[in-house]
């Protein structure tokens, strides 16, 4: 089993509307969760972090948390055109044997919103 | 604050050969991680440095390697080239606990191998 698993996509939405981003992960220990916006030929932005369960909220992006599914979501409200880039859903996780944990991407899925 | 710089920002390089990254963190990060992004693979973690010593390491072969100085920049290096070592490497900064979850890492520019 995969650590962090994404919808690869494409996923596909009209200017407007509501897009909606899914990431299951493995490891029940996981504290920290973040997703990341990377445009074609770019590196990864950071645009939401999460803690704790429930949702945060911060501009048009929702983040949604749910540890006992092991699921995070990413919501984008009002999606607009520049929207459009793969989204990285990234999971802290520890590895067996150690006391340290990184951080885990999922493969991206990726999002067009056309106008 | 200044973000992440990565250097060079591209490089062609032939089979065979060896080559070094640079990345500077973001001022008073203390921690570098190195990731490899290819369209097949994803985006896949090379290494960690803290305090000038690796502390978490990828599945990846010896080829490839890392160091970090006093001042938190880090290299990597890859030796003996080979066409899939063409890729887009990622150098990502954060501040770290000595314990517990990690803080958000930011990614640099990237740099951008390819090998011939």
């Amino acid at each position: 089993q995969k650590e962090v698993e994404q919808n690869s996509g494409p996923l596909s939405v009209p200017e407007g509307a509501i897009a909606s981003l899914n990431c299951t992960y493995s490891d029940r220990g996981s504290q920290s969760f973040f997703w990341y916006r990377q445009y074609s030929g770019k590196s990864p932005e950071l645009i939401m972090s999460i803690y704790s369960n429930g949702d945060k909220e911060d501009g048009r992006f929702t983040a949604q948390l749910n540890k006992a599914s092991q699921y995070v979501s990413l919501l984008i409200r009002d999606s607009q055109p520049s929207d459009s880039a793969t989204y990285l859903c990234a999971v802290n996780i520890q590895d067996r044997g150690s006391t340290l944990g990184r951080l885990y991407f999922g493969r991206g899925t990726q999002l067009t919103v056309w106008p | 604050k200044a973000g992440v710089t990565q250097t060079p920002r591209y490089l062609i390089k032939t089979r065979g050969q060896q080559v070094t990254l640079s990345c500077s963190p973001i001022s008073g990060h203390r921690s570098v991680s190195w990731y490899q992004q290819t369209p097949g693979q994803g985006l896949q973690f090379l290494f960690e440095y803290f305090s000038e010593t690796q502390r978490n390491k990828g599945n990846f072969p010896g080829r490839f390697s890392g160091r970090q100085f006093s001042n938190s920049r880090s290299e990597m290096n890859v030796s003996t080239l080979e066409l899939g070592d063409s890729a887009l490497y990622l150098c990502a900064s954060s501040h770290p606990r000595r314990t517990g979850p990690p803080y958000t890492q930011y990614f640099g520019p990237g740099t951008r191998l390819t090998v011939l």
